[in-house]
């Protein structure tokens, strides 16, 4: 039980194009997921949280603009990374949280973005 | 704010091995303490987590010990095999708020035959 998938698991895209990144929980609802980003042979650092219905919890110096995050359904958030540039090229993992008030996040595999 | 600290690695091991990865911590209140591991090519997973001062996790053989004493909570193993090799990567979840993980830069491990 308690896994999360990532859709697409890596995505080439051109300079300017706008990515869609799906993360969802196939056995269990998530009333809260996170979003991560990990640079190469480095920490994940959360850019965002996201809530079922409202708008996402952005941290500090991530572009809310940037990175648009919909938490549409209890089992299903996005990440669209819009004009897309070299630099936005990483590893997108998200997280999600069961229930209300817990502790414990399960993880997706991580999304590969390479920026052309 | 809240921090997470570990030792740099890689850390380069035989089989069999004693494993020792220090994790200190910074946050206030009662934090829950967690191990990740991630291993080549995979997304993370938790290893073992302690919700509260002085319980252990445990799992696979690897054990942590929740110190707030010493705000620590270091990552042993007693014989590391070749297939423990991965990164390995401490985390907090305070006991408020979002509860959004902090992570520590990640301690990579590579044990050889």
């Amino acid at each position: 039980g308690a896994v999360v998938s990532q859709h697409p698991s890596w995505v080439i895209c051109k300079s300017g194009t706008s990515v869609k990144i799906e993360c969802r929980s196939l056995d269990f609802q998530a009333t809260t997921m996170f979003w991560y980003r990990q640079f190469p042979k480095q920490s994940l650092m959360l850019m965002a949280t996201s809530n079922e219905g409202s708008k996402a919890t952005y941290e500090q110096g991530v572009e809310k603009d940037k990175f648009l995050i919909n938490h549409a359904s209890l089992t299903l958030s996005t990440l669209t990374v819009t004009s897309a540039h070299p630099e936005d090229s990483s590893f997108y993992i998200c997280s999600a949280r069961p229930g209300q008030g817990g502790y414990e996040q399960y993880f997706g595999p991580g999304t590969r973005l390479t920026v052309t | 704010g809240n921090s997470v600290t570990q030792m740099e690695g890689p850390v380069t091991l035989s089989e069999e091995a004693f494993l020792t990865i220090n994790c200190t911590y910074t946050a206030t209140g009662y934090p829950s303490l967690f191990w990740y591991v991630q291993y080549p090519g995979e997304g993370l997973q938790l290893l073992l987590k302690a919700t509260k001062a002085d319980d252990k996790g445990s799992n696979k053989g690897f054990e942590a010990t929740y110190r707030k004493e010493t705000t620590s909570f270091h990552l042993e193993k007693g014989s590391v095999q070749v297939s423990d090799s991965a990164v390995y990567f401490c985390a907090l979840s305070p006991d408020t708020g979002r509860r959004a993980l902090t992570f520590g830069s990640g301690t990579r491990l590579q044990v050889q035959p």
